[in-house]
């Protein structure tokens, strides 16, 4: 079955520094998301992308975040100067659209996440 | 802020029934009750969804009161690979992000 892949598994980074974070969304699916894991919190949505632009973002996605979708398969997360409290998992997931039943349901496949920490 | 409420924890002994209550008393008739898992710090995995009826796949059942305000999740022979944090969560089907707002979910435990 198809599967969501994400890399790297796991980033060091020092405080300040730039960080990307890569994903490869199931290739038939149209709409593409960012969610983050503080290490014992809850899972929190930062970022929702369609059609080549942002079609929600939460209060956690900050200037300092940006997402890309480069070419046909990957997409990106960009950090642009990490904080401690950037530190977590991050999780991209894309969605199965339609299946004849248009607009009425979602099925989220979660990739399996990448620790970032943050020096 | 999650429309959802669940236990935090329960048990069950491996080979029997686990049944996940979750309360969504403030559903509204667009929404649907979805249920995912994290099975250890791995990415959410969908279970099922439902919006009126029962559903029931290869992994669980969803049992929907009549009044929508509530749900269980059922696994009928719970394994010890069931052992996660489950998330139920609602969700407007028409919505064009499809964003999924986390609680804090209930901590399965499957004890041999």
């Amino acid at each position: 079955e198809p599967e969501v892949t994400q890399t790297p598994s796991h980033q060091v980074t020092q405080m300040g520094q730039e960080v990307i974070l890569r994903c490869v969304p199931i290739s038939n699916h149209l709409y593409f998301y960012w969610y983050r894991q503080i290490l014992g919190q809850k899972v929190e949505f930062l970022v929702s992308f369609y059609n080549n632009e942002i079609s929600e973002k939460s209060e956690i996605f900050d200037d300092q975040f940006s997402v890309e979708r480069p070419d046909g398969s990957n997409f990106t997360l960009k950090i642009r100067s990490t904080k401690l409290e950037d530190s977590a998992m991050y999780f991209c997931a894309s969605i199965r659209w339609g299946e004849g039943r248009g607009v009425s349901y979602n099925e989220q496949f979660f990739g399996p996440g990448t620790r970032l920490t943050v020096l | 802020d999650a429309k959802t409420t669940q236990p935090p924890s329960m048990d069950c002994a491996e080979g029997r029934a686990a049944n996940l209550p979750c309360n969504h008393s403030t559903i509204s008739g667009n929404e649907y009750v979805y249920w995912y898992r994290q099975i250890h710090s791995q990415g959410p995995q969908y279970i099922i969804h439902g919006l009126k009826n029962n559903e029931t796949n290869e992994m669980a059942s969803l049992i929907i009161t009549e009044d929508r305000k509530s749900s269980t999740l059922i696994l009928p022979h719970a394994t010890l690979r069931d052992t996660a944090v489950y998330y139920c969560i609602v969700n407007e089907g028409s919505s064009n992000t499809g964003k999924l707002i986390f609680g804090q979910g209930t901590t399965l435990q499957v004890k041999p």
